[in-house]
């Protein structure tokens, strides 16, 4: 059974850099599938990230492309989001998931002073 | 990015009614589309994929057409446990796009 589990801190300061790591256990990343992030500001919809295929080959929104970090760890089966220089409008659930089928539960990150 | 335009944004329904739900692409998509299905504080659940494929595990009821830019997402009879937003998403571009969601609710 696939399980993905986010994992990271739940308040980041304005310009500061949100970090996020996802541990993924009963499937092997390298294996296959696409790997990536989504997000769900509070009470709206839902908006990808970016993804990795298991190959290595990323992909980033063009809007965050500038600000945002995919990194893989196959050694420790995770993957992770690094977003750069956030601000109140980063504020949301961050969901990791293998697409389409997987997702973690979700965490809160809220950016705020 | 392809735009995905969900309609209706809100639907009321009971118990036992046939759901349908739209999905529009801006540009043809193929079949490159999924449903899922999101309940109040989870995480969305895949419901559909390749636009008609039945995920493992939905119940039957739910099913999914379309091709090109116009797809739909049925329920054939509405259970209580249906009652979610439900959402479109396009991957056959590299630039994965959500739809704005619609919610069904107790008529």
């Amino acid at each position: 059974q696939v399980q993905l589990q986010e994992s990271g801190p739940g308040l980041v300061k304005p310009s500061e850099t949100l970090s996020l790591t996802c541990v993924v256990s009963g499937y092997s990343i390298s294996s296959g599938y696409y790997w990536g992030w989504i997000r769900q500001p509070p009470g709206k919809g839902l908006e990808w990230i970016g993804y990795v295929f298991h190959t290595g080959t990323k992909y980033y929104k063009p809007s965050l492309k500038s600000r945002v970090t995919i990194s893989v760890d196959t050694s420790k089966n995770q993957f992770s989001l690094k977003l750069t220089s956030v601000t109140a409008t980063d504020t949301a659930v961050y969901y990791c998931a293998r697409a389409p089928d997987q997702w973690g539960q979700g965490t809160l990150v809220t950016v705020s002073s | 990015d392809i735009q995905m335009t969900q309609s209706p944004s809100t639907l009321s329904a009971s118990v036992g009614d046939r759901v349908t739900i739209t999905c529009r692409a801006s540009q043809s998509i193929s079949s490159g589309l999924a449903w899922y299905q999101q309940k109040p504080g989870k995480a969305p659940k895949l419901l559909i994929y390749k636009a008609s494929s039945l995920e493992n595990g939905v119940p039957s009821r739910f099913s999914g057409s379309g091709s090109g830019t116009e797809f739909t997402l049925t329920i054939s009879s509405l259970q209580p446990d249906d009652f979610a937003t439900y959402y479109c998403q396009q991957y056959n571009s590299y630039s994965w796009t959500f739809g704005q969601g619609t919610k069904v609710e107790v008529k």
